[in-house]
This record gives structure tokens, sequence and C-alpha cells, in this order.
């Protein structure tokens, strides 16, 4: 068990450009999950797969956002034409149906 | 009204003092409870999950959830200057681990 991972740790943008992060979760897990985290604030939901099927977004998700999991493994999380207010901390997360979810280190988002 | 309530601290305790955090929420229909540690600049690590009502143990941590009154607790033992982080707290309603967490406490435990 080598844990969740993600990639990149920090990623610094200019405003209008876009940016793609990586998770890949631990091996055996089906579900996997985005967050947002903003400063001094807890971990929002964004959105979860189970394996390949992308099953529920969360309204903070706005068009700009888009998420893949292809073949059911790792997970892509793109953002188009960045803002400011999309600087946060990016976690995903993964789990079985019945167990709790294991977060990654997540990535910092900066959108200068 | 936020659905789950946490005080953000910071909560300062001596090195062996026994720590209490707390949350409530307004949600009866939560049945999943959790607390996730943070360190600074890293991700919640899982410390405690619990369903429905009752205690739980894990070494130095203890969790209680009192559903009647919508309050849940972590109770930490013997703390040590290495449990200072922010302590998370998350509920869920059926397993679909949407998880709805609280702000988050800041403890700092001083040598």
């Amino acid at each position: 068990d080598t844990g969740v991972s993600q990639d990149p740790r920090h990623k610094i943008t200019k405003r209008g450009q876009n940016v793609t992060f990586r998770c890949d979760p631990i091996s055996e897990h089906n579900r996997l999950y985005w967050y947002r985290q903003t400063l001094g604030q807890g971990p929002e939901f964004l959105t979860y797969f189970q394996n390949e099927a992308q099953l529920e977004k969360s309204r903070l998700l706005s068009d700009r956002f888009s998420a893949e999991r292809p073949k059911g493994s790792f997970s892509t999380l793109e953002i188009q034409r960045t803002e400011q207010g999309d600087s946060a901390m990016y976690l995903c997360a993964s789990g079985f149906v019945d167990s709790p979810l294991h977060f990654g280190n997540g990535t910092r988002l900066t959108v200068t | 009204q936020k659905e789950v309530e946490q005080d953000p601290g910071p909560l300062s305790v001596p090195e062996g003092a026994i720590v209490s955090l707390n949350c409530t929420y307004s949600n009866s229909a939560f049945q999943y409870f959790m607390w996730y540690r943070q360190y600074s600049r890293k991700g919640p690590e899982l410390l405690m999950y619990t369903y429905s009502s009752g205690n739980k143990e894990d070494g130095r941590f203890t969790a209680q959830v009192d559903k009647s009154s919508k309050y849940i607790s972590l109770f930490i033992r013997d703390s040590q200057p290495s449990d200072s982080a922010t302590y998370l707290c998350a509920m869920d309603t059926s397993g679909t681990y949407k998880y709805i967490f609280g702000t988050g406490t800041r403890l700092k435990v001083l040598a």
C-alpha cells in the first residue's frame, strides 16, 4: 500500500491558463474522489468516480472544471481559464465501498 | 448555519494533557463519523472511523458519537508535541463518501 499519490505537489500559474493535476489512487480502490480545500476550511467535495464512471459532480464544479478516470485507474482534474478564486489545495482520495477515504497530500494551486 | 460546526482554535495544551476535540452537527441523517489529522501542507490522515453511536478506542485516541445530542468528540490521552496538527471531523449520510467536513481545530501541544 503506497498510498494515494498526487502530482504536482505545487502548481503556480497565471490567470487564464489551463492546468491539469493527476491522482494515482491506492491500486485496489474502486472509488476515487476529488476535494478542494481553502485556507482555514475543511475539504469540500467536488466529484467522484466508481471505476471509470463519474457518478456525481458538486455544484462547486463549474464548467471550467473537468475530471476523468480512464480505465478506472488514475484520474486527472483539469481547470481551464484559471481564476484567482481557483487558488486552493486540490485533494484526491480513494476507498472501497464500506470503508473510509484515504487522502493524498494534495496539489496546491496558486493562480497569480 | 453550517451543517457541521467545529471550533477552529487554536487549542494549546501542555505535553501529557488529555485533549478533547468536538464537533456539532445539524443533519440527523449523518451515520458515519470520521476524524482526520492534517499536518501543515499535507493531506488529511484518517484517525478514527465510527458508524452510528457509541465509543471507539485506538491507542491514545477515543472517538465518541452522541447522535441524540448531534455531538461527536475525539479524546487524545497523553498528548505529545507530535500531535500538534489540525484535527478535522467529517460526516456522511449514506456511505457515499461525499463527506461534510468541519473547519478543523488547530491543536498545539507544548513540550
